[in-house]
């Protein structure tokens, strides 16, 4: 069974500063990996996707993210961030032949003056 | 619409009461997806629509828990005689007939809100 790990809960940045928000995963074979963002009281914001290809993938928002096979890993990045990027990022895993998304429980980003 | 439509927004119901909450998807969009948000937790993959296929109802966490689709339409998700663990936000997703196999990755709704007091 698949599975995400994003291991921190919550993340405090000075505007400005760059962010790196860790995502990891368990699948047996290449996985589809999607970074969203959930404003408060709002639904979920595609931010990136990885289907295949180029390992570092460009997304909305000046956000990035890289797909390192050999760590099982989907890193969310941006070098400078904004006060209108606090939110609660998730990072998500499918696979070829099965549609459900699965998801981590999410890192709360709070981003102080 | 131009996006996925969820209603209502907010809906508050006395535990043992049913509740229907409602997906209109994206325009063309034969794939629909239902998950629920816990408060402070990801979310749970519920149930999967794709066109005229049977559903995927693996995630359903109880025989409480229905849902329906109108061909590649509507679809309604239906809780009956609700606990206060159903209390959740319960959030829709759609994509295009191709899915991963085409790149297309899901897109939300807001979500309905439901506390069960």
């Amino acid at each position: 069974a698949q599975s995400v790990t994003q291991p921190d809960i919550h993340i405090t940045v000075s505007e400005g500063a760059s962010l790196e928000l860790r995502c990891n995963y368990s699948y047996g074979a290449t996985p589809y990996l999607f970074w969203y963002v959930q404003s408060p009281g709002q639904g979920l914001q595609l931010l990136l996707k990885y289907f295949s290809g180029d390992t570092l993938v460009q997304g909305i928002k000046g956000f990035e993210a890289e797909f390192k096979r050999s760590q099982s890993s989907f890193n969310l990045r941006k070098p400078s961030v904004h006060w209108s990027d606090a939110a609660e990022y998730f990072c998500a895993v499918g696979a070829f032949g099965n549609e459900k998304l699965t998801f981590g429980t999410g890192t709360r980003l709070t981003i102080i003056p | 619409g131009a996006g996925v439509s969820q209603s209502p927004s907010n809906k508050v119901t006395e535990k043992g009461k049913d509740v229907e909450l409602r997906c209109d998807p994206i325009s063309g969009h034969t794939a629909l997806y239902w998950y629920r948000q816990r408060l402070g937790q990801g979310l749970e993959f519920l149930i999967y629509f794709q066109g005229n296929s049977a559903p995927d109802k693996s995630g359903l966490p109880s025989d409480r828990f229905s849902a329906e689709r109108t061909g590649e339409s509507v679809s309604t998700l239906t809780i009956q005689r609700t606990q206060q663990e159903d209390s959740a936000v319960y959030l829709c997703a759609s994509s295009p007939r191709e899915g991963f196999r085409g790149n297309q990755p899901q897109h939300f709704g807001d979500g309905t809100r439901l506390s069960i007091l």
